[in-house]
């Protein structure tokens, strides 16, 4: 099956700076790449995703960018702000026939500071 | 506000009991997936209905088990219920011919 790595587990970055977040995955044949964030007690909001035949999307201050070789993915935050301040989820799906299961990273918990 | 649904929001319950929770997917969406979240596993998925067929199964515990309806909505089934249960228990729905998946709101159980 698939495994997603995440990095780092946590991330403290003042108000204004930039912030990534960066994922690995095992299985080459993963084809869908979505973020989610997630504020305490909260659902996992969808803010992003990427499909292997892209290298590169953006979304006005996020960014995730994919490299199929290397076999890793990154979430950018440029211009940070205290409302960005969650928990982000990284995950990754194998295509199969009606089946697309999300892997998910452990999550990294970005806090930034005003 | 995703427009999945999912009640209900919290349960509490004890040791060897059973329990049922429901999601209700977005309009028109076929496929229905239930994730468990706890502090320690992350977020693990468990199975995957599509149209009222089962589809895939992941870390699923036999103890536990789900079903689609006719009318698309989901239940999952959680029996002789031990403490380690306890976790924040996600739906999410999709269009059957993409991947983007919409999470509710979660229902938190509590095995005392």
């Amino acid at each position: 099956g698939e495994n997603v790595e995440q990095h780092p587990s946590t991330l403290s970055v003042q108000e204004g700076d930039s912030a990534v977040i960066k994922c690995t995955y095992s299985d080459s044949a993963s084809n869908y790449f979505p973020w989610y964030k997630q504020e305490l007690g909260k659902r996992p909001q969808l803010i992003i995703d990427i499909r292997s035949n892209v290298g590169e999307k953006k979304d006005q201050r996020i960014a995730v960018t994919l490299n199929k070789t290397a076999k890793h993915f990154s979430l950018h935050i440029t211009e940070t702000q205290p409302e960005d301040s969650a928990v982000y989820f990284c995950a990754a799906s194998l295509p199969g026939a009606g089946s697309y299961q999300l892997t998910f990273g452990k999550g990294t918990k970005l806090s930034v500071i005003p | 506000d995703s427009g999945v649904t999912q009640t209900p929001k919290h349960l509490i319950t004890a040791t060897g009991q059973r329990v049922t929770l429901r999601c209700s997917p977005r309009s028109g969406d076929l496929s229905v997936y239930w994730y468990q979240q706890s502090l320690d596993q992350g977020l693990q998925f468990l199975i995957q209905y599509y149209n009222g067929e089962e589809r895939a199964k992941g870390n699923i515990l036999e103890r536990f088990s789900a079903q689609q309806f006719p009318d698309l909505h989901s239940e999952l089934n959680l029996s002789s219920l031990e403490l380690g249960d306890s976790a924040l228990y996600f739906c999410a729905s999709s269009v059957a011919r993409r991947d983007t998946q919409y999470f509710g709101p979660g229902t938190r159980l509590t095995v005392l």
